[in-house]
């Protein structure tokens, strides 16, 4: 059974650097064609992607966003890392993690993590 | 990016409904097309991987259809558990867009 569980401060102050953990169970991110993904959505607003990382340390970003993401793995501990710099009131959301399964050429993301709710204000 | 439009942005159903979600890409995404299934305070949940594919647990209710750039996604019978949110996600390329959500709620 695969899980993922988001971790990180839930109150940051505008113009910090968030660092957001996803711990995962059930799977390993050196097994060829896994990924993790970090998902996003503000309070009463739709999902927004963020990040993917492969099992080759192969990464991808969202393009309004890839001046301050940074995503890692540590694969003997099973998370992924995922730094904001800079953040801004208007990156208040909850965050998400997600393993992504693939076949073919597509690829979905099943199961997420249950999400952290992170504040940004001062 | 792949924008992705999700119709309505909301509906109002009754228990035993046909309910009809559509999902409209801006270029050509093939098949690659999921959708997910948001409840309040939960994380989303995979309905539909690559347009038609049902997701293991999920009852044969909800069916996926489309390619290319129109997506549909239909409840047969819509049952008390699946008043909810709806998203749709294209996986055609990076990034990875979704639809502005659909919510379906109780007439």
């Amino acid at each position: 059974q695969i899980t993922l569980k988001e971790s990180g401060p839930t109150l940051v102050k505008p113009t910090q650097t968030l660092t957001l953990t996803c711990t995962f169970s059930g799977f390993s991110l050196d097994t060829t064609g896994v990924g993790v993904g970090w998902i996003r959505q503000p309070p009463g607003k739709a999902l927004e992607w963020l990040a993917l990382i492969y099992w080759d340390d192969d990464n991808r970003y969202s393009p309004s966003l890839k001046s301050r993401l940074t995503i890692a793995k540590d694969t003997s501990k099973n998370q992924v890392v995922l730094t904001m710099t800079n953040m801004d009131p208007g990156d208040t959301a909850t965050y998400y993690c997600a393993h992504r399964r693939h076949y073919f050429g597509s690829n979905w993301f099943d199961p997420w993590g249950p999400g952290t709710l992170v504040t940004v204000s001062s | 990016d792949i924008q992705m439009t999700q119709s309505p942005s909301s509906l109002s159903a009754s228990v035993g409904d046909r309910v009809t979600i559509t999902c409209r890409a801006s270029q050509n995404i093939n098949r690659y097309l999921n959708w997910y299934q948001q409840k309040p305070g939960n994380a989303p949940k995979l309905l539909i991987y690559t347009a038609s594919n049902l997701q293991g647990e999920v009852p044969s209710r909800f069916r996926g259809s489309g390619s290319g750039t129109d997506f549909t996604l239909t409840i047969s019978s819509l049952q008390p558990e699946d008043f909810a949110m709806y998203y749709c996600q294209q996986s055609y390329s990076t990034p990875l867009t979704f639809g502005g959500g659909t919510k379906v709620d109780i007439k």
